[in-house]
């Protein structure tokens, strides 16, 4: 049964601050990994897709890799601000179209 | 283009009520699904369906009804509700078949539903 795992749960860093989130999965025949925002009381915001076949996507000030022969993706977040302060979610995508979340990580961006 | 819409944005019902959650796209999507989310239970399948006519159940379909006449509305049933039922309700959607290449997810804002 595939399972999602995120880490940290929850982080805080000062403005500026590079950062790098993980998220990991125990089955590594998934079709794509979807990277979510949701902020608080709100939706899901896609943010990045990445396909099996590739190995990073980038959008912005975000960067998201995927190596699924060691069952990994993270998410980079350069110079954060505090309107990244957000729950981000690690979702992959199955065959069947299902996606497959982790519990998220919490982040707070400090001014 | 509205993306995934979702009515009501808040309910409550008391226990054996039944309603409809509404859940709508207009991007042509044949993939559409329902999930809810719980603190500390993450988001979790309820139905999915491949296209219009065809729906299945996902982790957590006891309660709940679905149906797919057309390929924009995805309606979500809650035939009795139960104070369990109480929790975040989100539609998505995404190509699927030949486009699945590249199926992206999409969420609509969700229905925030109360069962007392």
């Amino acid at each position: 049964k595939q399972e999602v795992t995120q880490i940290p749960a929850a982080l805080s860093v000062p403005e500026g601050e590079n950062l790098v989130l993980n998220c990991s999965f125990t089955d590594s025949a998934i079709y794509n990994l979807q990277w979510f925002r949701q902020d608080p009381g709100k939706g899901l915001t896609s943010l990045l897709l990445i396909q099996s076949s590739q190995r990073e996507q980038t959008s912005g000030r975000l960067n998201a890799s995927l190596d699924k022969s060691s069952g990994r993706s993270t998410l980079y977040i350069a110079a954060s601000q505090p309107g990244d302060s957000a729950t981000y979610l690690c979702a992959v995508i199955l065959r069947s179209y299902k996606l497959i979340f982790g519990s998220g990580t919490r982040l707070l961006v400090r001014p | 283009n509205a993306g995934v819409t979702q009515t009501p944005k808040f309910q409550v019902l008391k226990t054996g009520q039944s309603m409809t959650l509404q859940c709508a796209q207009d991007m042509n999507h044949e993939y559409m699904s329902w999930y809810r989310q719980d603190p500390g239970m993450g988001l979790r399948l309820i139905h999915y369906s491949v296209g219009a006519g065809i729906t299945d159940q996902g982790e957590v379909p006891n309660g709940y009804n679905v149906s797919r006449s057309t390929t924009e509305d995805f309606p979500l049933r809650l035939l009795s509700a139960a104070p369990s039922q109480t929790s975040v309700y989100f539609c998505a959607s995404s190509y699927s078949g030949q486009r699945s290449s590249y199926n992206e997810q999409f969420f609509g804002p969700g229905t925030r539903l109360t069962v007392l």
